[in-house]
């Protein structure tokens, strides 16, 4: 079955671009849809952003100005840029395979990476 | 913050039911978009237990059932087993605010 694996940096400075790539394996990243999702405590569960194989986006309107999705299918990876951060955006980061049609839901999930905003 | 509200809490004694209710609004549940649920157990990812209102991936125990009805959804789990203790959450998509997930619930098998 298909794995996702979330990297980068752990801790990142206010006003700073958090950087986060994830790798899939055990699967094409074509013809399938991706997603960001982030954990905060004081925010639950959080849908950021999604991107198709092909390129074609999707973001969450409340993040929408700071945030930029990416693929690039000959590394089987899709990345995530949010910028000018503050200690609101500390959550742990997941990526996922998001099912997209009729229906949309998330059926592979990273481990996910904690990010600390913080200087 | 969220759209989709949940019970914090429930517990339930082993082999006992437990409803949890995931109640949304005219413009996520009761448009008539997808409810489906997701299990968090401490320190792992969430995890796909119910897709499309009651669908189980393969894999997952009969045990779990989802069903909807106008603006609310419910997950069921029957036969609570001490491995059920786990947050859950439910998730749909809102008109206005796209993808969006419960506030959760923590169930205690006691």
């Amino acid at each position: 079955q298909v794995q996702l694996q979330e990297s980068g940096p752990g801790l990142v400075k206010p006003l700073e671009t958090l950087s986060l790539t994830c790798s899939v394996s055990s699967g094409s990243i074509n013809n399938y849809v991706w997603s960001w999702i982030r954990q905060s405590p004081g925010k639950g569960l959080e849908w950021i952003a999604f991107i198709r194989y092909t390129g074609s986006t999707g973001y969450n309107p409340s993040l929408k100005s700071r945030v930029t999705i990416s693929v690039d299918t000959s590394k089987n990876q899709f990345s995530l840029k949010l910028a000018s951060v503050t200690a609101a955006d500390t959550a742990m980061y997941f990526c996922a395979r998001h099912v997209s049609g009729a229906t949309n839901f998330f059926d592979y999930w990273g481990q996910g990476i904690l990010v600390t905003v913080s200087s | 913050q969220s759209v989709l509200t949940q019970p914090p809490s429930m517990s339930g004694a082993p082999g006992q039911r437990v409803i949890i209710s995931c109640t949304g609004s005219s413009s996520n549940i009761g448009a008539g978009y997808d409810v489906h649920w997701y299990q968090q157990l401490p320190g792992t990812a969430p995890k796909l237990l119910i897709f499309g209102d009651y669908n189980r991936p393969s894999g997952i125990s009969d045990r779990f059932s989802g069903s909807k009805s106008g603006t609310s959804a419910s997950l069921a789990i029957t036969g609570l087993q001490a491995e059920d203790e786990a947050q859950y959450y439910c998730q749909s998509y809102d008109r206005s605010l796209s993808y969006v997930f419960g506030t959760g619930t923590m169930v205690t098998v006691l």
